[in-house]
């Protein structure tokens, strides 16, 4: 069973531009959940993707957004980026009230 | 709000010791889901053991158990004869009950780095 996929694994982009991280979830998860994880802030919840609607969000700009697609893969886009968007971009997947699963990351560097 | 409180950032143990990771939390909620997590360096997240609220029974997984304390919001981590396959962050995580197919937010703590030392 194929786990959480994830891509790109790095990215490096430069202030003002925009990104695109993708997530393809486990099969049969159709919830989607995307975090931000920094050294200083540690990991916060951005928001999460379920039947293709967003269900809950954390608390970020509007410059963060998402989408989740028919076949529960999932994208987030940043747009504007600043140089504190360097993070590590976590998904998680899952189905109902079980444990979430991880994918292994995008790490986005902006310069 | 809910929180999650991790008051170690850094620990060690020796190889074939066992090591006590802690975690508090806050919330007005009854029925929840308890988490720890473990982020080797290679910064894929894996579950390492999972509680519900409303279970009394502590879990356990192998090597792993909770000592869960629902009226003191207190929900540790004990890793038995620890390897050096151990060495990685722990994260605790809170997550409410959801209803309806979607999972609702992790809310982790900030970490604790485990050490193993042969």
């Amino acid at each position: 069973k194929a786990g959480v996929t994830q891509t790109p694994r790095y990215l490096i982009k430069t202030r003002g531009q925009q990104v695109t991280l993708s997530c393809s979830p486990i099969s049969g998860h159709r919830s989607v959940s995307w975090y931000q994880q920094t050294p200083g802030q540690g990991l916060q919840f951005l928001f999460e993707y379920f039947s293709e609607t967003q269900r809950n969000k954390g608390n970020f700009p509007g410059r963060f957004s998402g989408r989740q697609f028919s076949n529960s893969r999932s994208e987030m886009n940043v747009s504007t980026l600043e140089l504190g968007d360097s993070a590590l971009y976590l998904c998680a997947t899952g189905r109902g009230n079980t444990e979430a699963f991880f994918g292994q990351g995008t790490r986005l560097t902006v310069v | 709000a809910q929180t999650v409180t991790q008051s170690q950032p850094e620990m060690s143990v020796q190889e074939a010791e066992t090591v006590t990771l802690s975690c508090t939390y806050d919330t007005s909620e009854s029925d929840y889901y308890l988490f720890w997590y473990k982020q080797p360096p290679s910064r894929q997240m894996i579950l390492v053991i999972r509680q519900e609220a409303y279970k009394q029974q502590n879990a356990t997984e192998n090597r792993f158990s909770v000592n869960f304390q629902k009226a003191a919001k207190s929900f540790s981590l004990k890793i038995s004869d620890s390897q050096l396959g151990d060495a990685a962050m722990y994260f605790c995580a809170y997550r409410s009950l959801n209803y309806g197919g979607s999972q609702g937010n992790l809310i982790f703590g900030k970490g604790t780095k485990l050490s193993v030392k042969p």
